[in-house]
């Protein structure tokens, strides 16, 4: 069974930065796009960064350009967000998710995670 | 491009049909529409993709339908289990995503 798992979420003071990890299993990790979604407190998803199976295209939303770094370690099958200058509003909890299909894929999020809650707060 | 879902809460009992739709402000191409459901404190689960086609394991009481701006998921007859927020999403500008709002569907 497709596993994603995420890790390293926590509190952090506004103007901060956390690592977010997310380890994959039981697919052909290369092969899949991979996506960020978080989802602040009682709110709806809202996308934030998408990374191709090989790493070369980065796609991010507006509201993290140039804060957020998606990565990837194909060879240890992880998934990573680096956040940086973190505001109070980047409050949420956020998912790892692996597309739907491999390739080219439609960056459609099929398998996700359970989440990682990130708190920026002083 | 935004997607709003509507309506925001369907109060319904176990048995009885439900109905929600998610309107696009632009027309969405090849279908590229997705239902996904989410239960408190759990990640959201793919039911539909391309507009009308179930995901793995997914029980034949959901279909899709819609194309263009208008799309709606059905639930035939609402299980117990059933009970939860549905977001709609597109892929149609990925990898740029966008969600709706969301539909809670309660007892």
């Amino acid at each position: 069974e497709v596993q994603v798992l995420e890790s390293g979420g926590g509190l952090v003071q506004p103007g901060g930065s956390l690592r977010l990890s997310c380890a994959a299993s039981e697919f052909t990790f290369s092969s899949y796009a991979m996506i960020w979604v978080r989802q602040a407190p009682g709110k709806a998803l809202e996308w934030v960064s998408g990374i191709g199976g090989s790493g070369s295209d980065r796609y991010y939303a507006d509201s993290v350009k140039g804060r957020f770094t998606i990565s990837r370690d194909n060879p240890k099958n992880t998934l990573y967000l680096q956040m940086n200058n973190l505001r109070a509003d980047d409050t949420a909890v956020y998912y790892c998710a692996k597309d739907h299909v491999s390739g080219d894929g439609l960056w459609l999020p099929g398998s996700w995670g359970q989440g990682t809650l990130v708190t920026v707060s002083s | 491009f935004v997607l709003t879902q509507s309506p925001g809460t369907l109060s319904l009992s176990p048995g009885e049909r439900a109905t929600l739709s998610c309107r696009a402000s632009q027309s969405i191409s090849s279908n590229y529409l997705a239902w996904y459901q989410q239960k408190p404190g759990q990640a959201p689960r793919l039911l539909i993709y391309g507009a009308s086609s179930r995901a793995t394991g997914i029980p034949d009481r959901f279909s899709g339908s819609g194309s263009g701006t208008d799309f709606t998921l059905t639930v035939s007859r609402l299980e117990p289990e059933d009970f939860a927020v549905y977001y709609c999403q597109q892929y149609s500008r990925s990898p740029a995503l966008t969600f709706g709002g969301g539909t809670k569907v309660e007892i």
